[in-house]
């Protein structure tokens, strides 16, 4: 089975900081994803990447940047955090189909 | 502009019975549809999925059913099973974007024994 695991299940961080969201996957896709999931508002695509070094906005980019150095991992970035980034984010990934999403299990990042 | 929509937040059925959740589209480009499944503190999971070009596909207890003149699909559940409890998202993709997937705002269902 793919996995795709994120680093932390829960962090909370103070406002204004560096924060940093980890994703790695172990099947070789090279399509991943970050995604934030919001009560009434579903998932909203943040940024995607379709290799290495490759990076595109997604529908909700502002406050945020993504670091893909290797294949495996898709880091998303919040340059400073601000309480109306708390959410819970979760990460994708897929060979090229878009059926073939596999999802991590969540961040649930508290910002205070 | 929301591309996809599910409009009903929620929806709470009996066990046995059928669930029934809707979900509406506005992209013409849109050529690929899936139904992902999510438990609290979980990432969401595939469920199933159907092609432009199909206008039923059937997995099990889940069935899809696509209406692409009117820009909408639902998915079935029968029979319904408590353990189907979960928020039910709906996501559809475009070829020419790639294989990023716009997603609903979910439904939430509620299956009662």
């Amino acid at each position: 089975d793919v996995k795709v695991t994120q680093s932390s299940r829960y962090l909370v961080k103070r406002t204004g900081e560096k924060v940093f969201l980890e994703c790695v996957q172990d099947m070789d896709h090279e399509n991943m994803f970050w995604y934030r999931q919001d009560p009434g508002l579903g998932l909203r695509l943040i940024y995607f990447s379709y290799d290495v070094k490759m990076k595109e906005k997604g529908d909700i980019p502002e406050g945020y940047s993504v670091s893909r150095e290797k294949k495996e991992r898709f880091s998303l970035i919040l340059e400073s955090a601000s309480t109306n980034q708390t959410s819970m984010y979760l990460c994708a990934s897929t060979p090229g189909t878009p059926g073939g999403y596999t999802f991590g299990s969540g961040t649930r990042l508290t910002v205070v | 502009d929301q591309q996809v929509k599910q409009n009903s937040p929620s929806l709470s059925v009996q066990e046995g019975r059928i669930s029934i959740l809707n979900c509406d589209y506005t992209n013409s480009m849109f050529d690929y549809f899936l139904w992902y499944k999510k438990y609290p503190a979980e990432g969401p999971t595939f469920l199933i999925s159907i092609s432009s070009i199909k206008d039923k596909n059937e997995d099990g207890r889940f069935t899809v059913f696509l209406n692409k003149s009117a820009k909408h699909l639902s998915l079935h559940i029968v029979p319904s099973q408590p353990g189907d409890s979960a928020v039910y998202f709906c996501a559809a993709s475009a070829r020419e974007a790639g294989t990023a997937l716009i997603f609903g705002k979910g439904t939430t269902l509620s299956v009662s024994s």
